[in-house]
């Protein structure tokens, strides 16, 4: 199977623009989390979607949005960006069915954003 | 409140020298406890899923066992190619799926 897929791999923007980045989960997993990871805060959880459906969401301001499409595959949108959002954003996917192991969430590569 | 306490933060090995990570956790319930090794710049590998006390999961030079209240990543004979960063992540009984808690990490070095 392939692995769960992030586009792009590295982004340069400048503050005020807004940004999408796409998530691919693993064929059949119909959950996809996404976090944000700095040196200094370690991993952070954004938000999880389930059936396109938002079902968790970390303490982030509203310029951080998600949504999940019906392929299961998802995207989250900053908007006005800032200096701050410099950051590795991964994307983990898991099958969230019932049963033992349903519930491992499996990384993506990241996307590399650099907010100048 | 739930937290996941990693130790140590850093740690330097010679190759074939034996130690192991430890991950400490308070949470209401416990619904699953994750290993991950994750190499700079790239997305955490996942390792293990421990579910219940006394369980131990292998792989290769990575052995994970699980008490009501840590679980320990022991690794036997390491290689420099083991160098990363582990992390234990915990997920517990709240909201509506559980909600994950993090570690900060265990940074391995291993010197040849």
């Amino acid at each position: 199977k392939a692995g769960v897929t992030q586009t792009p791999r590295y982004l340069i923007k400048t503050r005020g623009q807004q940004v999408t980045l796409s998530c691919s989960p693993i064929s059949g997993h119909r959950s996809v989390s996404w976090y944000q990871q700095t040196p200094g805060q370690g991993l952070q959880f954004l938000f999880e979607y389930f059936s396109e459906t938002q079902r968790n969401k970390g303490n982030f301001p509203g310029r951080f949005s998600g949504r999940q499409f019906s392929n299961s595959r998802s995207e989250m949108n900053v908007s006005t960006l800032e200096l701050g959002d410099s950051a590795l954003y991964l994307c983990a996917s898991s099958p969230r069915g019932p049963g033992p192991g349903q519930e491992t969430q499996y990384f993506g590569p990241g996307t590399r954003l650099l907010v100048l | 409140e739930d937290q996941v306490t990693q130790s140590p933060e850093a740690l330097r090995l010679q190759e074939g020298e034996s130690s192991s990570l430890n991950c400490s956790y308070t949470v209401s319930g416990l619904r699953g406890l994750f290993w991950y090794r994750q190499d700079p710049g790239k997305g955490p590998e996942f390792l293990f899923t421990l579910y219940s006390a006394g369980e131990e999961k292998e792989k290769e030079r990575l052995k994970a066992t699980l008490t009501k209240k840590e679980s320990f990543l022991h690794i036997t004979a390491p290689k420099p190619e083991d160098s990363a960063t582990y992390l234990c992540v915990v997920r517990n009984y709240g909201g509506s799926q559980g909600n994950l808690i993090f570690g900060k990490g265990t940074k391995l070095s291993v010197k040849p």
